[in-house]
């Protein structure tokens, strides 16, 4: 089962805007962090940030702050990753993922999984 | 280089205990930091393995377990199969971050 659903591949060019989403089809949405990964084809897995739609606490990787932005909608049970400024080093899979744990730590393991969101840019 | 250690690659024969490390410091591992561990398989989303050090979600099977000593922890898989062919991360805090990190990953080939 399927419990985060992301949106689907981009393609973009530099200097483009963009906005992909999560969407947790369960109605604890607002209790449990959820997190974004990001890998780079043929690289590892990278933490980029969480945030707890409870409250929209969030927290940044040193590496990501500033260069996105995480939120969440809680009346659509939906978590947000953004770029206002896209780069070609974008370009990757960005995973998100619930924590575990409702009301748990921001640094707990990442336990649901959505499927992926392919990001491309390119000029 | 990642602030957790894992080596790039391991493997082992259908049917051998295969190790992977994640070698941390005082601020991340030694500093009392839960390690957790993932399995990502080609096309495919990661899946949780192991979560604060030792404990198996439910789902996982029983050839997986995970250990933690001083400023290191270790994934053991008993009984590899060629299935279990597979990158695998360690996850970890650490007290300069107010959140996680992963180590650099690890690809096991099942010979």
């Amino acid at each position: 089962e399927l419990y985060l659903v992301q949106s689907g591949a981009e393609v973009k060019k530099p200097g483009e805007s963009l906005k992909i989403s999560c969407k947790d089809s369960t109605y604890s949405f607002p209790n449990y962090w959820i997190g974004w990964v990001r890998q780079v084809s043929g690289k590892g897995l990278e933490w980029m940030g969480v945030i707890y739609p409870g409250d929209s606490d969030t927290r940044y990787s040193p590496s990501f702050q500033g260069q996105v932005t995480i939120s969440a909608d809680k009346s659509t049970r939906t978590a947000y990753l953004q770029w206002y400024s896209l780069k070609a080093s974008d370009s990757a899979m960005y995973y998100c993922a619930r924590l575990w744990g409702a009301g748990g730590s921001p640094k707990a393991a990442l336990e649901r999984w959505g499927q992926g969101t392919l990001v491309t840019v390119s000029s | 280089q990642s602030v957790l250690t894992q080596p790039p690659s391991v493997s082992g024969a259908p049917g051998q205990t295969v190790t992977i490390s994640c070698t941390g410091s005082s601020s991340n591992i030694g500093a009392g930091c839960d390690v957790h561990w993932y399995q990502h398989l080609p096309g495919a989303a990661p899946k949780l393995l192991i979560y604060r050090d030792t404990n198996r979600p439910s789902g996982v099977p029983d050839r997986f377990s995970g250990s933690k000593s001083g400023t290191s922890a270790s994934l053991a898989i008993t009984g590899v199969q060629a299935e279990d062919e597979a990158d695998y991360y360690c996850q970890s805090c650490d007290s300069s971050l107010s959140g996680s990190l992963f180590g650099g990953g690890t690809k096991l080939t099942v010979l």
